[in-house]
C-alpha cells in the first residue's frame, strides 16, 4: 500500500510480557518517528530515525522502551517487563527528506492495553 | 506552560458556519506548523502545513500564522457534520531537516445539523 502500516493493530499483554510493536513507512521515507497517545491527549514524541541511524531518543520514557530501524526501512518498538501505564495508542509516522516543511504521515496505530 | 496550547473545547459550530480554531507556541525558533484531523478511534490526517506569516488557503480550509504573536489558526468554511473530529495543532523546531513534532492536546469540534 501507500501509506504508513503498522501492526500488530491491537495488542493485549499481561504485566511483565515484552512487546514488540512494527512500523512500516512510506516508500522512500527517510525518517521515521514514534510517538505515544494517551487517551485525551496529543501525540507525545517517543523516538526519531533517519535511515538506520536513531538520531533522537528524548522521548522514550524508561530504558524499557527500545527501538531499531537495521536496514533503515521497517522499525520495531519494543517494550520490556510492561506495566500498566505503558498502555496507549503507539503511532508511527515517517516523512520524505526532500519534504521542506517536514510534513509527517501517520500510520493507523498499535492500540496496546496492559493487564 | 506547555509548548503547544490549544483550547480543548468542545467547540460546537452549526453546519454550514466557519469554525475557528486557536493555537499558540511558546518556543520562538518554531519554524514549520501544521494542522492534524483526528477522528475518533483514527490515527491523526495532516490537513494543512504552513511555514510563512500569514494565510494559507486550501478549499474549505484557511490556516493563518503570526509568528511574532506565537499564533496559529485553522478556519474551516460551510462545515460539514464530517468535520466533527478532534484538530490537533503541531509545531516543529527546525527548519527543512526532521526533527520531531510537538503537539498540542487537542480542539474537539462539533458540527451540528
Amino acid at each position: 500500500g501507500a501509506g504508513v502500516s503498522q501492526s500488530p493493530r491491537y495488542k493485549v499483554a499481561k504485566r511483565g510480557q515484552d512487546v514488540a510493536l512494527r512500523c512500516d513507512p512510506i516508500s522512500g521515507h527517510v525518517s521515521l518517528f514514534w510517538y505515544q497517545q494517551a487517551l485525551g491527549q496529543g501525540p507525545e514524541f517517543l523516538t526519531y530515525f533517519q535511515n538506520e541511524a536513531q538520531l533522537d531518543k528524548s522521548g522514550l520514557p524508561s530504558d524499557r522502551f527500545f527501538a531499531e530501524r537495521p536496514e533503515g526501512s521497517v522499525s520495531t518498538l519494543k517494550i520490556q517487563r510492561t506495566q500498566q501505564e505503558d498502555s496507549a495508542v503507539y503511532l508511527c509516522a515517517s516523512s520524505s527528506y526532500r519534504s521542506s516543511y517536514n510534513e509527517q504521515f501517520f500510520g493507523p496505530g498499535t492500540r496496546l492495553t496492559v493487564l | 506552560q506547555k509548548e503547544v496550547e490549544q483550547n480543548s473545547g468542545p467547540l460546537s459550530v452549526p453546519e454550514g458556519a466557519i469554525a475557528s480554531l486557536n493555537c499558540t507556541y511558546s518556543d520562538r525558533v518554531s519554524q514549520s506548523f501544521f494542522w492534524y484531523r483526528q477522528y475518533s478511534g483514527k490515527s491523526p490526517e495532516l490537513i494543512m502545513s504552513i511555514y510563512s506569516n500569514g494565510d494559507k488557503e486550501d478549499g474549505r480550509f484557511t490556516a493563518q500564522l503570526n509568528k511574532a504573536s506565537q499564533y496559529v489558526s485553522l478556519l474551516i468554511r460551510d462545515s460539514q457534520p464530517s468535520d466533527s473530529a478532534t484538530y490537533l495543532c503541531a509545531v516543529n523546531k527546525q527548519d527543512s531537516s526532521a526533527s520531531k513534532i510537538i503537539f498540542g492536546s487537542g480542539t474537539r469540534l462539533s458540527i451540528r445539523p
